[in-house]
């Protein structure tokens, strides 16, 4: 299943609301998609799987929502730290990734 | 508290070989599937290979198909990559990551450079 993520890059400030977008090839079974934050240097974090549950420990600003072939990222209100790369994950058939999302200042 | 130790990674001439370590620590180490995943540098991430609990059952991107070898020790709670015939593109950081997905545990990486 290939993942296809948009924007490449999203130019946002503080506080707004940040909206990040995985599309499938293919229906992804049983909403098998996760969410990654990755900061510079660092190994990736796990923020939501099953398409909508947040992992141990995510603020609530952080939510995850679709099924099928469209999911999506949403971050309420950025803070600071933030502002980083965002991967989508489909673990329903074999395991891939899609290419990234950078939100930036 | 869950960690994963990455090492192995280091410079290689092409048609090299590597052999990768992920030991673990906090948790029931054999009760759970493990993966590798690595990053090129400046790009996103790539499933490499995962491995079943037993380890009766492995699976590899196509990329690696033939080349990389996954296995695990449960006695000694550790997870490998053996890498064969390393190529330039191989180069990455390599991360393993507990479970064949969601990864809610990840290695800090270690990092593999493939040149003549």
């Amino acid at each position: 299943i290939v993942l296809t993520q948009s924007p490449g890059t999203l130019s946002l400030s503080s506080g707004e609301r940040a909206t990040l977008s995985c599309r499938a090839s293919q229906s992804v079974p049983a909403n098998y998609l996760a969410w990654y934050q990755q900061k510079p240097g660092q190994a990736p974090r796990l923020l939501i799987s099953g398409a909508s549950s947040r992992a141990t420990g995510i603020p609530d600003r952080f939510s995850g929502s679709g099924s099928g072939t469209d999911f999506t990222l949403t971050i309420s209100r950025l803070d600071p730290e933030d502002f980083t790369v965002y991967y989508c994950q489909q673990y329903g058939m074999s395991l891939s990734f899609g290419g990234g999302t950078k939100v930036e200042i | 508290e869950v960690q994963l130790l990455d090492s192995g990674g280091g410079l290689v001439w092409p048609g090299g070989s590597l052999r990768l370590s992920c030991a673990a620590s906090g948790f029931s180490f054999s009760s759970y599937a493990m993966s590798w995943v690595r990053q090129a540098p400046g790009k996103g991430l790539e499933w490499v290979s995962s491995i079943s609990i037993s380890g009766g059952n492995t699976y590899y991107a196509d990329d690696v198909k033939g080349r990389f070898t996954i296995s695990r020790d449960n006695s000694k709670n550790t997870v490998y990559l053996q890498m064969n015939s390393l190529r330039v593109e191989d180069t990455a950081v390599y991360y393993c990551a507990k479970d064949e997905g969601p990864h809610d545990s990840w290695g800090q990486g270690t990092r593999v450079s493939v040149s003549s």
